[in-house]
């Protein structure tokens, strides 16, 4: 069955350092790929997302692109701030489970001044 | 406008005990999906609603488990002789359909505890 597999964390960065979660996935159709983010004490949002290979997500600052031939779905920033602490899902949907959500583990990423 | 809307946020049960758990999906939203989010296994899909219709109910964990939904809105979870391992955060979202890829907008979740 389809899978997301991301970093297990947690990653500790300092405030504007780059940042990378890696995410790979296996699936038998044409998923869409999601980030997902969870701050603390908060529930969980969309951050960004693809639809298609070659497609890139962006939004506040993070970018991810659609690489079918990786299969991944990597997560990026250039420049983390300590309001990016928080936890960040990896996730898969396709129309034969209704779109329903795949998700990975999850990474913690704490971002100290 | 509102977002989906989950009671109890919290419950606390004992052992053996019935629990429902209730999502209130954002006005308009005819997908509804239910998560559970625990330490040991992550986030894991459960079961969707399309209407009233749950095509696809594999997801739940065991037969103790059942959820419906009413009127293309209101869902109940229901976990029937919890165990301690029922003990997670219960997740709800909605979307405009499961098959048109809308995003998700999830709730706060029900935080239940089995003692």
């Amino acid at each position: 069955g389809d899978s997301v597999t991301q970093m297990e964390g947690p990653v500790t960065l300092s405030e504007e350092a780059f940042l990378t979660i890696n995410c790979t996935y296996t699936a038998t159709g044409y998923p869409s790929l999601f980030w997902y983010v969870q701050y603390p004490g908060e529930g969980l949002q969309l951050l960004l997302k693809a639809t298609k290979a070659d497609d890139k997500g962006s939004n506040k600052g993070f970018e991810a692109t659609y690489r079918k031939e990786t299969t991944s779905f990597h997560l990026e920033k250039g420049s983390v701030q300590v309001s990016d602490s928080a936890v960040y899902f990896c996730a898969l949907s396709d129309q034969n489970s209704g779109y329903a959500l795949n998700f990975g583990k999850g990474t913690s990423l704490l971002v100290t001044p | 406008g509102a977002g989906v809307s989950q009671s109890p946020s919290n419950k606390v049960t004992e052992k053996g005990k019935d629990v429902e758990l209730r999502c209130d999906p954002i006005s308009g939203h005819t997908a509804l999906y239910w998560y559970r989010q625990s330490l040991g296994q992550g986030l894991e899909f459960l079961i969707y609603f399309q209407g009233n219709s749950a095509p696809d109910k594999s997801g739940l964990p065991s037969d103790r488990f059942s959820a419906e939904r009413t009127g293309g809105s209101v869902s109940t979870l229901t976990i029937q002789r919890t165990q301690q391992e029922d003990s997670a955060v219960y997740l709800c979202a909605s979307s405009l359909g499961a098959y048109s890829n809308q995003p998700q907008h999830f709730g706060d979740g029900t935080r239940l505890s089995i003692l």
